[in-house]
């Protein structure tokens, strides 16, 4: 079964603190793809990044950056410094082929206070 | 400009008063997907289409329908709707396997009474 789970439903900072949002996923698939989305008090849905099961390295960009851990079927996001406009709903999602069969989180509500 | 579009953006209607939501893309992609977005649920999948003509069932899709005539467009059918279909429902859209990113359309809130 392919599944993904964001047991973080809510998480409030403040303004400038780093916060970690998890996400552990599971497929008896040996290649996949990861995915995290931003959704935004507007509502769209914006892509941050794509990472297959075959790349284990660390990624940054910017105040983000990735952890992905086969070992324990993780991909955990963090931001650094965090801020107001970082306030959103993050999916973290699964594709198993990278075809179109993919599986979202529940997501995690971030809400960063000034 | 890469878009997906849908319309309408907000819809309150009726139960059993048939709808339809247009989705249409220009970046001339194969796959085209209908999601459904509840609290805690997430995005879960409702029908896609592997091209013109070729459509299948995702996770969801009991009280959907859908239809791929042409390659830019993929309208979701609602015959007959009923309250626990009120949702936000996405289109997504991308250019076949090993696709980087999937591009979403920017949601219709749809709420049946």
């Amino acid at each position: 079964a392919q599944k993904v789970t964001q047991a973080q439903t809510e998480i409030s900072v403040v303004e400038k603190e780093d916060v970690t949002l998890d996400c552990v996923y599971e497929t008896r698939d040996t290649t996949y793809y990861l995915f995290w989305y931003k959704q935004p008090p507007s509502g769209e849905l914006v892509f941050l990044i794509r990472r297959n099961s075959f790349d284990e390295q660390n990624e940054i960009s910017g105040r983000y950056s990735w952890n992905f851990q086969k070992s324990t079927s993780s991909f955990n996001f963090t931001i650094t410094a965090s801020q107001v406009v970082d306030s959103a709903v993050y999916f973290c999602a699964l594709d198993p082929d990278n075809n179109n069969d993919m599986r979202f989180g529940a997501g995690t509500r971030l809400t960063v206070k000034p | 400009e890469a878009q997906v579009t849908q319309n309408p953006r907000y819809l309150i209607t009726v139960t059993g008063k048939k709808l339809t939501v247009t989705c249409s893309q220009n970046m001339n992609h194969e796959y085209m997907s209908w999601y459904r977005q509840d609290p805690g649920l997430g995005l879960r999948q409702i029908y896609y289409s592997m091209n013109v003509e070729v459509t299948d069932k995702g996770d969801v899709p009991e009280g959907y329908k859908v239809s791929r005539k042409e390659k830019r467009n993929f309208p979701l059918i609602l015959e007959s709707p009923s309250p626990n279909q009120t949702s936000l429902y996405f289109c997504a859209t991308h250019p076949g396997a090993s696709y980087y990113e999937q591009y979403f359309g920017p949601g219709t809130r749809l709420t049946v009474t």
